[in-house]
């Protein structure tokens, strides 16, 4: 089964920071990971997924991940915050719609932007 | 990508009740996947629902309180049965069309007073 971890359920960064958002996953195969985020009162947006392709994905926004297997990990980041960027930010795992499975989600970090 | 019809959109419900929620997908797909978002968490899946077959629902999930539907490969419903206010969530369904691809509806907000 898969899983992920997000690390820090809240990170606060000011305006024009690094942002890093943490996620370490679990599969027992090759998996897909993928990043969202959800604004107050709407729904999920992509912000960006792995696919193997690359282990450098960019995003909208500004946003990118890496995927490091050795560490298990798809941190998310962008250099420069911005006060827009205040979101809640789900990182989740699948090992593929076509084999018929769905996203599993981590528990979310909320990000704060301040001024 | 798929495009999802999700109804209704949010409803206000009386404890005790049940409350029918829909999907239509414009296309056929295979796994249809149920979640629930309760106030300020994340997305937990409830079931995968597979057209001709019963759903496979998640620990903690059971038939008799969240019976699915799905009567082909374009349609599906999620029951949310014998209401209580701890069943105030936002209901979404979601489908893959490719491997890498996940949609999802824009949910249903529910309320139980």
């Amino acid at each position: 089964a898969q899983s992920v971890t997000q690390l820090g359920s809240h990170v606060s960064v000011s305006e024009g920071a690094l942002v890093l958002l943490r996620c370490n996953y679990s599969s027992s195969v090759p998996p897909y990971l993928f990043w969202y985020v959800q604004y107050p009162n709407q729904g999920l947006q992509l912000l960006l997924k792995y696919t193997s392709a690359a282990t450098l994905v960019k995003g909208i926004n500004g946003f990118e991940a890496e995927f490091k297997k050795s560490e298990t990990s798809f941190h998310l980041t962008k250099p420069s915050a911005h006060m827009s960027d205040a979101a809640e930010y789900f990182c989740a795992v699948s090992t593929g719609g076509q084999a018929g499975t769905a996203l599993i989600f981590g528990k979310g970090t909320t990000l704060s932007v301040s001024s | 990508s798929a495009v999802i019809s999700q109804k209704p959109s949010r409803d206000i419900c009386q404890r005790g009740t049940s409350l029918t929620i829909q999907c239509q997908v414009d296309s056929q797909v295979t796994m249809m996947f149920w979640y629930r978002q309760q106030p300020g968490q994340s997305l937990t899946l409830i079931a995968t629902a597979n057209q001709g077959s019963e759903a496979t629902y998640e620990s903690g999930f059971v038939i008799d309180k969240f019976p699915i539907s799905r009567p082909n490969l374009t349609f599906s419903t999620l029951t949310v049965s014998n209401m209580s206010p701890e069943d105030s969530s936002i209901y979404l369904c979601s489908v893959s069309t490719d491997t890498y691809g996940y949609t999802f509806g824009s949910g249903t907000r529910l309320t139980v007073v």
